[in-house]
């Protein structure tokens, strides 16, 4: 176990759908990241959270919403998505940003088939 | 833009053998290097690291190799074993104040 826990792990939604990928971190770390993850490509930075503000958003299509209610929590929200949008969804954390040696820990992921 | 990069996509070896993953990494100013492994069904997990101030780092049965010079970053794998198959990344970043700028990984099977 790495102290961070995805939910769910497999989702399979339907280009109209509404729904929301969840992680939360057991590590006491002040930032937290979504990544995604595709065949073939490198992990693609999405968000970037830390002590609960957005630091970072990497040109991500507003269908993909990011929450974050407190520093263990962070969810996805994701409304209206294309079938391109399914991949590995992988939640991290660590413990600051600006450190030297930001080490991020990573979940299992979400595995997202849009239909 | 900078990147990171892997030389070699696929990489088999036998059990037993010494194992060794490359990543040529663009940004010169990069000071600080992650490698992750990533097993089937399973987020990447952090392997080792090091800094641009070492030149080598060695942990249970892995070592990092830096080379700032031509920006080439190597791990090493001794006695590979059945458990090590699984896609290594490489990390880069600049005094951790830019996100960790992955690689595409390497796939490693071990050939019992």
């Amino acid at each position: 176990e790495t102290g961070v826990t995805q939910t769910p792990r497999h989702l399979v939604m339907g280009m109209t759908n509404k729904k929301s990928l969840k992680c939360e971190q057991h590590l006491g770390h002040n930032a937290m990241y979504w990544y995604k993850q595709s065949a073939k490509k490198p992990l693609e930075l999405m968000f970037v959270y830390s002590l609960e503000e957005r630091v970072e958003n990497n040109s991500v299509p507003s269908r993909f919403s990011p929450e974050c209610p407190n520093s263990s929590h962070l969810f996805l929200h994701l409304h209206t998505l294309q079938p391109e949008d399914s991949a590995l969804y992988l939640c991290a954390s660590s413990q600051d940003l600006g450190l030297a040696q930001n080490i991020q820990y990573f979940g299992a992921g979400t595995r997202l088939s849009v239909l | 833009g900078e990147s990171v990069g892997l030389h070699l996509p696929t990489l088999s070896v036998q059990e037993g053998d010494n194992s060794i993953i490359n990543c040529a990494y663009s940004n010169s100013a990069s000071d600080y290097f992650i490698w992750y492994k990533q097993e089937s069904g399973k987020g990447p997990q952090f392997i080792i690291d090091i800094r641009s101030n070492m030149d080598k780092r060695q942990g249970q049965r892995v070592t990092v190799l830096l080379n700032k010079t031509v920006k080439h970053l190597s791990l090493q794998i001794a006695a590979t074993q059945p458990g090590d198959s699984a896609v290594y990344f490489c990390a880069e970043t600049y005094s951790g104040n830019t996100p960790l700028v992955f690689g595409k990984g390497t796939r490693l099977s071990v050939i019992a």
